[in-house]
């Protein structure tokens, strides 16, 4: 079955740039989207289609794609973005959705 | 703005079936994609399947001999059933509403709160 790779943990201090990487096999082909999820709270998207931001999400949140590896980023990072961030994609084919095992942010 | 919420038994016993319902409200259910995932306690979130509102679904592979979905548009609600259930498929349980437009898909966009379902006896 089709997996998507993310790191367990990013550590960051405040203020500062925070990367989180998606690997997978597909991803040259499928969009990536990414959730951030709260302790307690549904998960909420931040970014699809690889790059593009839904409207009340803040500047600070930002896509790439490079071949089978997508990046969250986020600048100047503040204390209410400590979460938890999963990718979400699709198989080659487009019909299965996936999760990568998430990543929790933390700071430094 | 459209908000969903999940209902359904907080505990099932082993070998029966699960049964979810999703309410939509403040919008239409008709024209969009519906999903449910689910996370069991400290563990990543699990796609479990999808359904549009003619009723044609995908499923996670690894649940497709398990899992039915259905949509009641009369009802603004959809459904998920998955059966012979074990503590494995103990677990918070969250639908969400998936966008497609134009042929591309914009993400899951709209969460229910969740439910947490145990399966013990």
């Amino acid at each position: 079955s089709y997996e998507l790779t993310q790191p367990p943990s990013v550590s960051v201090s405040p203020g500062q740039t925070a990367r989180i990487t998606c690997s997978g096999d597909a991803l040259p082909k499928q969009y990536a989207y990414w959730y951030q999820q709260k302790p307690g709270q549904a998960p909420v998207l931040v970014i699809y289609k690889d790059s593009e931001r839904p409207s009340g999400i803040p500047e600070r949140f930002s896509g790439s794609s490079s071949g089978t590896t997508v990046t969250l980023t986020i600048s100047g990072v503040q204390a209410e973005d400590e979460a938890d961030y999963y990718c979400q994609s699709a198989d080659s084919s487009g019909t299965y959705w996936v999760f990568g095992g998430g990543t929790k942010l933390t700071f430094i | 703005q459209v908000q969903l919420q999940e209902s359904g038994p907080g505990l099932v016993k082993p070998s029966e079936t699960l049964s979810l319902t999703c309410t939509v409200s403040g919008g239409s259910i008709s024209s969009y994609y519906w999903s449910w995932i689910r996370q069991p306690a400290g563990k990543g979130l699990e796609w479990i399947g999808r359904i549009y509102t003619s009723g044609s679904t995908n499923y996670n592979p690894s649940l497709k001999s398990r899992v039915t979905m259905s949509v009641d548009t009369s009802k603004n609600q959809f459904s998920l059933k998955l059966s012979s259930v074990t503590a494995a498929d103990t677990a918070v349980y969250y639908c969400a509403r998936a966008i497609f437009l134009e042929g591309y898909y914009y993400g899951m966009d709209v969460w229910g709160q969740g439910t947490t379902v145990t399966v013990s006896s």
